[in-house]
């Protein structure tokens, strides 16, 4: 079964660190473009970040300098390293696969809840 | 950045009526326009991409149509299961972009 899950979500305070996972299974990670899309409370959807299957990474501005996205291709797992936390940062985070074959979010995970607060 | 626009914010129907949800973009996005649904504690599901082309498994109720910077959504006869909020995306470059919303809801 084709499917993402993701774990690492949690309380922090603000200024602090926390690594989201988006663990894939039924394809490869490394193939397909990979994002992060986040959820605030209440809110709408904000794209975060994507890397491509080259490699190549984007940011949307309001996270650029402070989060970063990765994979380990051995775990085929995706993550985001997110530093310098802030209350705003609050929300439900979700790793999405792009298809292969269009330009569009075919695969979401069930999501991981941030909460940014003191 | 790309700034997709929905509306109506709510479409308050009936099961069996029809809903039409439209999508503005601030600027062309060629066809790389998608359609969401989302339901209470859930992930988006996709339903439309390329604007026009119906996801996998997704029923025959739901089309989307447009180009360019206008989109429609179209339910043709509302389910039980179709009252959500539904989201539009644009993948015409980055930032990747989301629209507001529709909340569609029971008359």
């Amino acid at each position: 079964e084709v499917q993402l899950v993701e774990s690492g979500g949690g309380l922090v305070q603000p200024g602090g660190s926390l690594r989201l996972s988006c663990a894939a299974s039924g394809f490869t990670v490394s193939s397909n473009y990979m994002s992060w899309v986040r959820q605030a409370p209440g809110k709408g959807l904000e794209w975060v970040s994507v890397i491509y299957s080259g490699g190549s990474t984007y940011y949307a501005d309001s996270v650029k300098g402070r989060f970063t996205i990765s994979r380990d291709n051995s775990k085929n797992t995706l993550y985001l390293q997110m530093n310098s936390l802030r209350a705003e940062d609050t929300a439900v985070y979700y790793c999405a696969r792009e298809s292969g074959s269009f330009y569009a979010f075919d695969i979401w995970g069930q999501g991981t809840m941030v909460t940014v607060s003191s | 950045e790309i700034v997709l626009t929905q509306s109506p914010a709510t479409l308050s129907l009936s099961p069996g009526e029809r809903a039409t949800l439209s999508c503005r973009a601030s600027q062309s996005v060629s066809s790389y326009l998608a359609w969401y649904q989302q339901k209470p504690g859930q992930a988006p599901r996709l339903l439309i991409y390329d604007a026009s082309n119906r996801a996998t498994g997704i029923p025959a109720r739901f089309s989307g149509s447009g180009s360019g910077t206008d989109f429609t959504l179209t339910i043709s006869s509302l389910e039980p299961e179709d009252f959500a909020v539904y989201y539009c995306q644009q993948r015409s470059n980055w930032p990747s972009t989301f629209g507001p919303g529709t909340k569609v809801d029971i008359k």
